[in-house]
């Protein structure tokens, strides 16, 4: 079975500019979850999917929007880039069910 | 909500064991995973308790007391490959949400 691939691996951005990142899950899962991980820091969660619907979201503001798939892979949106937006963003998949969840190799963005 | 707890860094010796603690305070508690990150690397799956008590996984095993809201991983026979940062996840409401990593150094 594959895992879970996430594209690009890295991006540069300019300030103020919108960013799309994209997650293939893992064959069989239909949850996916995005996370953004300053360097230094454990990741934090910024929403989850499940069946194409949005099930949950942590404290990131309107910007961070995101969408799932019928095949649920899954985007990540992030408009009016800001600097402290830089950071790798993480997706995992699982069946959501609570028995695991597979990381991604992560995008690294970089705004300037 | 959620607040986790776990130390910053910790220090062993190759051979050694070592104990990562995690506190932490969930509503709709699922389960706790425990995942090892490499710099610069995705996170991989270590562990998932859903019930009180011990699993144990070859040298890794993490506990669980739901009570307390507590939970640790032991690293047994330390080796030079397991310097990572060590995550504690608890899954509330079947969401993912994560400590700020014990990064642990294993010294020759």
């Amino acid at each position: 079975e594959t895992g879970v691939t996430q594209s690009p691996t890295h991006l540069i951005k300019t300030r103020g500019q919108q960013v799309t990142l994209r997650c293939s899950s893992q064959s069989g899962h239909n949850t996916v979850s995005w996370y953004q991980q300053a360097l230094g820091q454990g990741p934090q969660f910024i929403f989850q999917y499940y069946r194409e619907e949005e099930n949950g979201r942590g404290n990131f503001p309107p910007r961070f929007s995101g969408l799932q798939f019928p095949n649920y892979s899954s985007e990540l949106n992030v408009n009016a880039l800001e600097l402290d937006d830089s950071a790798l963003y993480l997706c995992a998949s699982s069946r959501g069910t609570g028995d695991g969840y597979t990381f991604g190799s992560g995008t690294r963005l970089t705004v300037v | 909500g959620q607040n986790i707890d776990q130390p910053t860094e910790m220090t062993a010796t190759e051979g050694a064991i070592v104990q990562i603690n995690c506190t932490y305070q969930t509503s709709g508690f699922n389960g706790l995973f425990w995942y090892q990150q490499h710099a610069g690397e995705a996170p991989t799956f270590l562990s998932y308790n859903v019930l009180d008590g011990l699993e144990e996984k070859g040298r890794f095993s993490s506990f669980l007391s739901r009570s307390k809201g507590y939970s640790y991983l032991l690293l047994k026979e330390l080796q030079m490959k397991d310097s990572a940062s060590y995550l504690c996840a608890p899954l509330n409401d079947y969401k993912l949400s994560f400590g700020a990593g014990t990064t642990v150094t294993v010294r020759a």
